[in-house]
């Protein structure tokens, strides 16, 4: 069974553009979540889908945004990147909302903004 | 203050060691504990899952949570080089499946040394 997967695994950016990370979850997922681990940071909390809707969101500002497809595939677009937004960006994804927390997780989209 | 707290290590061990790896906490509301180990280069794997106090085995590993003190515990037993890697608790009240949100500890690094 393919486990949770992401693209691209790594993405070189400037100031100011935009990114779009993508992660398909494990086949029979409905719930796909989204983890930034910058350095020293650990893990925190960005998004969370269920069947196409955004259930909950991290303190993160505006410009972090993404969606859920039919397929339960993901995208996370990050707007007007900052230097700080260089981090491993980790999709998860669980078998349906009323996990109580494993998540399996993608070996994650390295950013780098420049 | 942090709500997890974890010391980043490095820890290094020689092989067949026992391992103890900690995290303190702040939210009392906290019932469901997880470990989650991470390789270099790869997405976390969930390995021990906890709800609420209490000890829990599987092999070489035993997980415990003291609410009282708000300290979990990971114990691994007869330490092997492929043990080494980063160990990250998580935590939240209500899994993930009421919120989507787990809190992660900044993670140990692990270096079991043949």
């Amino acid at each position: 069974e393919a486990g949770v997967t992401q693209s691209p695994t790594h993405l070189i950016k400037t100031r100011g553009q935009q990114a779009t990370l993508r992660c398909s979850p494990i086949s029979g997922h409905t719930s796909v979540y989204w983890y930034q681990q910058a350095l020293g940071l650990g893990l925190q909390f960005l998004l969370w889908y269920d069947e196409g809707e955004e259930r909950n969101r991290g303190n993160f500002p505006p410009r972090f945004s993404g969606r859920q497809f039919p397929n339960y595939s993901s995208e996370l677009n990050v707007n007007a990147l900052e230097l700080e937004d260089s981090a491993l960006y980790l999709c998860a994804s669980s078998f349906d909302m009323t996990n109580t927390g494993e998540l399996f997780f993608g070996e994650g989209s390295r950013l780098t903004v420049l | 203050q942090k709500e997890v707290e974890q010391d980043p290590g490095p820890l290094s061990v020689p092989e067949g060691a026992i391992v103890s790896l900690n995290c303190t906490y702040s939210n009392s509301a906290f019932q469901y504990f997880m470990w989650y180990r991470q390789y270099s280069r790869k997405g976390p794997e969930l390995l021990m899952y906890t709800y609420s106090s209490g000890n829990k085995e599987d092999g070489r590993f035993t997980a415990q949570v003291d609410k009282s003190s708000k300290y979990i515990s990971l114990f691994i037993r007869d330490s092997q080089p492929s043990d080494s890697a980063t160990y990250l608790c998580a935590m939240s009240d209500h899994g993930s499946g009421n919120t989507g949100k787990l809190i992660f500890g900044q993670g140990t690094t692990l270096q079991v040394k043949p």
